[in-house]
């Protein structure tokens, strides 16, 4: 299966520690994108890439997110001190150009105890 | 920023029974979306509207956009019991940056045997 992959599925965490998620588009996909989606609501746009670029970032990536993408092909979620409002589910997307259609990953869901 | 509210929140509905839900914005989008998202897994894209007054079609799935480009309805048609879920409408394009994809609260369905 070639979709979009992510990694862990799961992690929890103890508030304070750093955690970094993994995201692996679909190949030939030359953007990728960073959601975050909380209980019973829609995704929340957090960054995204087009190749190594991160082109923009949202408000509600506060200064302890930073994303990567080095290469231009997997892409790294690191949150630092992380707090119990980071609670979520991570979701990543890919897709080819800006008018296709975005392929989400399973998602990272994160819990901060 | 742009806002998409979902009608209704959720639903309970018989197996065979057709079911419609809606969505609205504050504001207007170039493109409208409709995801749909199973338990523990990423949003999947249904059907993708670019034109105003659109109608599409995806089995038995219909889907339109709003002529005022600031709403759009999802039908589906004799429902059945994979078809439970959670449903997204999504914006993207307008007064947001032209990347960067708005998703409603959600409309959650459950459907009876």
């Amino acid at each position: 299966d070639t979709g979009v992959s992510q990694n862990p599925r799961h992690k929890i965490t103890k508030r304070g520690q750093n955690v970094t998620f993994r995201c692996d588009p679909i190949s030939e996909h030359n953007r990728l994108y960073w959601y975050r989606q909380t209980l019973g609501q829609g995704p929340e746009f957090l960054t995204y890439f087009q190749n190594e670029a991160q082109l923009e970032k949202s408000r509600l990536l506060s200064d302890r997110f930073s994303a990567e993408r080095p290469k231009g092909s997997f892409s790294t979620l690191e949150i630092q001190r992380t707090e119990q409002g980071d609670s979520a589910m991570y979701l990543c997307a890919s897709s080819l150009g800006v008018d296709n259609e975005q392929f989400f990953g399973p998602g990272t869901r994160l819990t901060v105890l | 920023g742009q806002q998409l509210n979902q009608s209704p929140q959720s639903m309970f509905i018989q197996e065979g029974e057709d079911v419609s839900m809606n969505c609205t914005s504050s504001s207007i989008f170039n493109t409208w979306l409709w995801y749909k998202q199973d338990p523990g897994e990423g949003p999947v894209l249904l059907i993708a509207l670019y034109k105003a007054g659109e109608l599409t079609s995806n089995g038995r799935l219909t889907a339109q956009f709003g002529i005022t480009r600031k709403d759009s309805f999802l039908n589906i048609s004799a429902s059945i019991p994979s078809d439970v879920g959670i449903y997204f409408c999504a914006g993207q394009g307008g007064e947001t940056s032209y990347d960067k994809v708005i998703f409603g609260p959600g409309t959650s369905l459950s459907v009876i045997p």
